[in-house]
Parts: C-alpha cells; sequence; structure tokens
C-alpha cells in the first residue's frame, strides 16, 4: 500500500537546468496537487488537477509546467531551474472534491545552484 | 481570499500534560474544511483531523480533538497525554469550495520535554 509516491526524494540543478517531478497515487484518487515548502513556511499550491485531463494554476505557478498524465500520474516540470526555485516540493491526492482529506507524499528536496 | 493565522511560532509543554494549538482562519466562503497535519523533522505530511463548516460537533481523533468556533473563525487543535513523538510542526490547512485546494499558515512547531 505505497499511498502517494514521489521521484526524485533529492536533486542537485544548476540554473537554466531543466527536470521533471514524478508523483504518482494507488489510491484511485481523482484529484491530484503540487505545493512547494521553503524553509520556515507553509506549503503553498503550485498547480492542481481537479480530475484526469485538467490542470489548472495555483497560488504559485511561475516556472512549473504540470501533466496530468493519465489518472494515476501528475508530474510537475521545471523548463528552466532558478535558486528561487530551491524548495521541498509535495504531491497529494483525495478522492473527489466531496471527500475532503488530503495526503500528501513524501516531498521532494531540490536545491538550485 | 482565505488566509490562515498560526500566532504561536513555538509552543513548549511537558510529557503527558495537554497542549492546545491557535488556528484562526479569514474566508467568506459558507462551505469549508479546516484540517490538522504534522509535520515531524523527517518532513513528511501526516493527516491528524478534519473539521467541517457544518459539522455540529468538535472532531476527535484519539488523543487529538478540534476545537471548532464558528463565530470566532478559530479551529484550534488540543492534544492530550502530549507524547515525545508528538515534537514536529504543525499546521492547520484552510480548505474551500474550490476543487480542495488548501491555504496553509506558517505552522507552529511543538516541543514535548520528558
Amino acid at each position: 500500500n505505497a499511498g502517494v509516491t514521489q521521484t526524485p526524494k533529492f536533486q542537485v540543478l544548476k540554473t537554466g537546468q531543466s527536470m521533471t517531478l514524478q508523483c504518482a497515487q494507488d489510491m484511485n484518487h481523482n484529484s491530484m496537487y503540487w505545493y512547494r515548502q521553503d524553509p520556515g513556511m507553509g506549503l503553498r499550491l503550485i498547480y492542481y488537477s481537479a480530475s484526469e485531463g485538467t490542470t489548472d494554476k495555483g497560488e504559485v505557478p511561475n516556472g512549473y509546467n504540470v501533466s496530468r498524465l493519465n489518472k494515476r500520474e501528475f508530474s510537475l516540470r521545471l523548463e528552466s531551474a532558478a535558486p528561487s526555485q530551491t524548495s521541498v516540493y509535495f504531491c497529494a491526492s483525495r478522492v473527489t472534491v466531496t471527500q475532503e482529506t488530503q495526503y500528501f507524499g513524501p516531498g521532494t528536496r531540490l536545491l538550485v545552484l | 481570499a482565505q488566509k490562515i493565522t498560526q500566532t504561536q511560532p513555538g509552543m513548549f509543554v511537558q510529557e503527558k500534560e495537554a497542549v492546545t494549538l491557535d488556528c484562526t482562519y479569514d474566508t467568506s466562503d459558507q462551505s469549508y474544511g479546516l484540517f490538522w497535519y504534522k509535520q515531524p523533522s523527517s518532513g513528511e505530511m501526516i493527516f491528524l483531523i478534519y473539521q467541517g463548516s457544518y459539522d455540529e460537533q468538535n472532531a476527535t481523533e484519539g488523543r487529538y480533538s478540534l476545537n471548532f468556533q464558528k463565530a470566532r473563525k478559530s479551529a484550534n487543535l488540543v492534544i492530550s497525554a502530549s507524547q515525545l513523538g508528538d515534537s514536529a510542526m504543525y499546521f492547520c490547512p484552510f480548505g474551500g469550495t474550490s476543487y480542495g485546494k488548501l491555504t496553509f499558515g506558517q505552522g507552529t512547531i511543538l516541543t514535548v520535554h520528558p
């Protein structure tokens, strides 16, 4: 029973490099989310997917793109990484808009030099 | 826009004592939910408890209870009989009606002393 999984766990990038963070859930959830957490702060929503085939911007979408590949997978792409994107990235999922609780993955620590 | 305020950057409690972590929110939504998550030093986000805005009774989950005062827009977490393993950062995100997006505050660091 894996729940929400994220890869990689840790990544170091140079400014301008690109990468994709992967997220998968095995709970048959409809909605998926990407958040970032900067040191000493709460999480902020980057993008979300209310259901398969839909994506929408959250609070801090600039510099990111997402793909809802299928119901299980929701990836986050940094096209040209910047030091300001150094953060911990969390993926989360929940069943539907009427089922409240979001379940989080373990996070990906990203360092951009 | 919703706003969450956790006014206690850090709290200290003796093992086996109860502790209350404060959380207030600001919203114009009529239907919403309040959550509490625990984030230990290992970094994962652990769901603790949920309160819906129309729930008439305060939520409880084991040692966790939520003191929900809708008129005051507060949703404080009460942890009874604190344990050393309760030492962590605690967040009380707000979930509105818009596709379940959560809005987080700054969090409260709880330290439990033996």
